[in-house]
Parts: C-alpha cells; structure tokens; sequence
C-alpha cells in the first residue's frame, strides 16, 4: 500500500489564483481530513468527509472548497489564492473502528 | 469548543535526560488519546495512542504515555532522550461522540531539541 499520497509536495502561487491540492488513499478508509499547519499554531482542521459524497467543515474552511466523489481521493481547492493561505497542508485519512489517522507527506504553499 | 494544551513550546535537553510533556484537554466525556511525532519536514507519525484500558500505554522508540482522566491529561514521557529524538510532538484527541465523530483536535506543538 502506497497509504496517503499528496500532490504536489511544493507550490508557488500568485495572490488570486487557484489551484487543487490532491490527495489520496488506497487503505478504502471512509474517513479523510484536510488540515493545514502554521507556526505555532499546531493543525487546524480545514474540511473533512466520512464518505463518498459527504464532506463538512472543519475550524478554518473559509477560502477552500472540497469534494468526495470517490473513496479514494479528496482534491482540496484553493479558490482565490490569498497570502494568509501560505502553509504547509497536510491530507489525512481513517478507516472505521480505532481512531488512528494516516498523514500524507504535505504540500507545502507559498502564496505571494 | 473542545480545546488541547500543551503548555511546552519548546523543551531543550541533553542527551539522557528525561523527557516529560504535559497535554490537557477540555472535553469530559469519552476520548481516544494520541501522540504524534513530527520529524524535520517529514509528516506526522503516530507515537502511541490510548483507547481505554491500562492507562499506561507503550509505544515506539521508548516513549510512554499516561492517561490521568481526573486531570484530563496525558502526558508523555522518555526515561532517556536521545539526539535523534528531535522533533515536534504533538497531543491530539478525539472525542467520540456523534457528528465529531473521527475528528482530531491537536494541540499547538511542542519542539523538542535534543543536545548531543
């Protein structure tokens, strides 16, 4: 099993662009997660899904959009690309029973 | 709103010494526990976790963790650190309880550095 990828591992952006973040998992987990990680401030939840066609928002959605048409991908989408949007993103997943969570290795983005 | 601490922000030690990280969380009802481990621009790597049972729980590398649920806490803790342990570490929770269900809350990080 590859576990969770995430493409791509750097980006560069100009303020007011748009671009998607892909995720994805090969473990059938049901349940995956979009966080992004600052400097102290730990990893705040963007978006999550608990299935194919269900998605909710997490502590910080405003600028991103998701969807979950498959189980095994959750694209995030930078919609107009602010510098406050400058970080490292990190996509998650889980499957049912124990609560443990499988990071993907990140993408870090600069916005300028 | 739920909420995790972790009260140190950066911990420095010398090699061997002992290694003790405070986390706290605010949630009062049943919780699973974690540990991650964050490794210079790697991801996250689960270190231990805790489900229920003996609330002293083992995991990898030496690390320990314990479970207190009258001061909802579970810090973690090394006997003797090492160069190599140096690291971001993170405390997260998940409250099990409905439409939470599956969410972590981390806590803000704690950076180790590790002096041969």
């Amino acid at each position: 099993n590859a576990g969770v990828t995430q493409t791509p591992k750097f980006q560069v952006l100009k303020t007011g662009q748009s671009m998607t973040l892909q995720c994805a998992q090969d473990m059938n987990h049901e349940y995956m997660s979009w966080y992004r990680q600052d400097p102290g401030m730990g990893l705040r939840l963007i978006h999550y899904s608990v299935g194919a066609g269900i998605t909710d928002q997490g502590e910080v959605p405003n600028g991103y959009n998701v969807s979950r048409s498959t189980t095994e991908d959750f694209p995030l989408r930078l919609l107009s690309a602010a510098p406050s949007q400058t970080s490292v993103y990190f996509c998650a997943s889980r499957g049912g029973g124990f609560y443990e969570q499988y990071f993907g290795p990140g993408t870090r983005l600069t916005v300028t | 709103a739920q909420s995790v601490s972790q009260h140190n922000h950066h911990v420095i030690l010398s090699e061997a010494a002992s290694l003790e990280l405070g986390c706290n969380y605010s949630y009062g009802g049943t919780v699973n526990l974690f540990w991650y481990v964050q490794y210079p621009g790697q991801h996250l790597q689960l270190l231990l976790k805790y489900f229920s049972g003996d609330p002293l729980v083992k995991g990898i590398k030496g690390f320990e963790a314990e479970f207190i649920k009258s001061k909802f806490s579970f810090n973690l803790r090394k006997p003797s650190v090492q160069w190599s342990d140096t690291a971001e570490y993170f405390c997260a929770v998940n409250i099990d309880r409905g439409s939470t269900l599956g969410r972590l809350y981390f806590g803000r990080g704690t950076q180790l550095t590790v002096w041969p």
